[in-house]
């Protein structure tokens, strides 16, 4: 079983400066890598699937990066609705449908 | 409207049953591979089950170890999830959520890109 794991836990940032997030795969991912936005009181939001593709209406802003192992998530200029928790995920080829979440990144307003 | 809309949660006792549905519009149901997701209070994300567009392949979580039955109607354009032998860990938000498939450029998404609102289960005595 992959396990996806995320850092920092917690980023305290302000607005306006860049965010960068990591996700660390135990094993090849390959690029089947996703990342969702999730505030409080609601559904996580899908931003970047396939490692790097933005998700349909996600701000330039907000891109992706890496492959096999190792995968970042970059907000260049932190805009105050962006204060939330983002998460990584991999949905597996075998078995069929296997999805893993990472623990998550909680970005704060410092 | 793409839509997803959960409904069924509530408060159940330990060892007991609840039945979750899951209503699609907005989009073709049958042509769409479907999730169930959980969050527990204050926790991560965690995915508990897969469905195939047909129904006939079908994934769990290891950790539900049997307790949980996803299934689906297309012509009725629902998701279900049946859950027995509940416990206090299973109290959570139940989220059901569309596998994107492949994009207009033919990426294929392996992601969930629309989600319902979710519903609470809560398991206490």
């Amino acid at each position: 079983e992959i396990v996806l794991t995320q850092s920092p836990a917690t980023l305290s940032l302000s607005p306006g400066e860049r965010a960068t997030l990591s996700c660390r795969a135990s094993q090849s991912v390959s690029t089947y890598l996703a990342w969702y936005q999730q505030k409080p009181g609601q559904a996580p939001r899908l931003l970047i699937y396939a490692a790097s593709n933005r998700a349909t209406g996600v701000p330039a802003r907000f891109s992706g990066s890496g492959s096999g192992t190792d995968f970042t998530l970059t907000i260049s200029s932190l805009e105050p609705e962006d204060f939330a928790v983002y998460y990584c995920q991999h949905r597996s080829d075998w078995p069929p449908g296997s999805t893993t979440f990472g623990g998550g990144t909680k970005v704060e307003i410092k | 409207e793409v839509q997803l809309v959960e409904s069924g949660g509530g408060l159940v006792q330990p060892g007991g049953s609840l039945r979750l549905s899951c209503a699609a519009s907005g989009f073709t149901f049958s042509s769409y591979e479907m999730n169930w997701v959980r969050q527990a209070p204050g926790k991560g994300v965690e995915w508990v089950s897969y469905i195939s567009t047909s129904g006939t392949t079908i994934y769990y979580a290891d950790s539900l170890k049997g307790r949980f039955t996803i299934s689906r109607d297309n012509a009725k354009n629902s998701l279900y999830l049946q859950m027995n032998s509940l416990r206090a860990e299973d109290t959570a938000v139940y989220y059901c959520a569309r596998d994107g498939g492949y994009d207009s450029s033919g990426y294929y998404f392996a992601a969930f890109d629309i989600w319902g609102q979710g519903t609470m289960v809560t398991v206490s005595s």
